[in-house]
């Protein structure tokens, strides 16, 4: 049953330290998104990639944020340094690359940074 | 104004009843429409894609109106499994990128 798989499952850190969070998409999607979910903001999007290629990155903090894509078959999200307030649940999905097509979610890394 | 809205709830029922919410949409080139299903500290899944014509799959009713920019799930004879927040997705026309309401909570209740 193909999934997309996310790395670690949760992670706590102290402030100020480096997180490194990965995501490997269904064998043959090419659209990948990352997303952050907490109780006040919902689901946020943060990037996405088609064909590897970030295509939109707005919405992520871009002094502490980054994400790549160094292969088709892996997506990584780095936070550095990271904050309390970056706490939450950051999931990664991906999609055929399809105009009006669904999006499959792994199941979350949730990060609590103390 | 946010893109996506939806009416946080919660929608407490009895088991056997019918439920239904909507959502809105701020964009009107929006294409695709979708509602997902998210079961507490788990990943969202999809329900449902939402066509033109209305749609339903078994005990779900998805409805879309154009002109006023809203979507509808009707959810018939509730069950207890059917508790969760259901999330409501849009589409833009030539993007890829999925828009997320904050979601509506139903708990169905024996």
């Amino acid at each position: 049953d193909a999934r997309v798989t996310q790395t670690p499952r949760h992670k706590v850190t102290e402030m100020g330290q480096e997180v490194t969070m990965r995501c490997q998409p269904i064998l043959g999607h090419n659209t990948v998104f990352w997303y952050r979910q907490t109780m006040m903001q919902g689901l946020e999007l943060l990037a996405y990639f088609r064909n590897r290629a970030p295509l939109d990155d707005s919405g992520m903090p871009k002094d502490r944020f980054s994400a790549e894509m160094p292969d088709a078959t892996l997506a990584t999200l780095k936070i550095q340094p990271s904050e309390p307030r970056d706490s939450a649940v950051y999931f990664c999905a991906s999609g055929t690359g399809s105009f009006g097509t669904e999006a499959f979610f792994g199941q979350g890394t949730r990060l609590t940074v103390v | 104004r946010k893109e996506v809205e939806q009416d946080p709830g919660p929608f407490n029922v009895p088991e056997g009843a019918t439920v239904a919410f909507n959502c809105t949409y701020s964009n009107s080139a929006s294409q695709s429409f979708f509602w997902y299903r998210q079961d507490c500290r788990k990943e969202p899944k999809l329900l449902m894609s939402v066509y033109s014509s209305g749609n339903e799959d078994g005990r779900f009713t998805a409805q879309l109106n154009r002109a006023s920019q809203y979507i509808s799930l009707l959810i018939r004879d509730s069950k207890l499994s059917d508790s969760a927040t259901y999330l409501c997705v849009v589409n833009r026309a030539n993007d890829y990128k999925l828009s997320f309401g904050a979601g509506t909570t139903v708990t169905v209740r024996a």
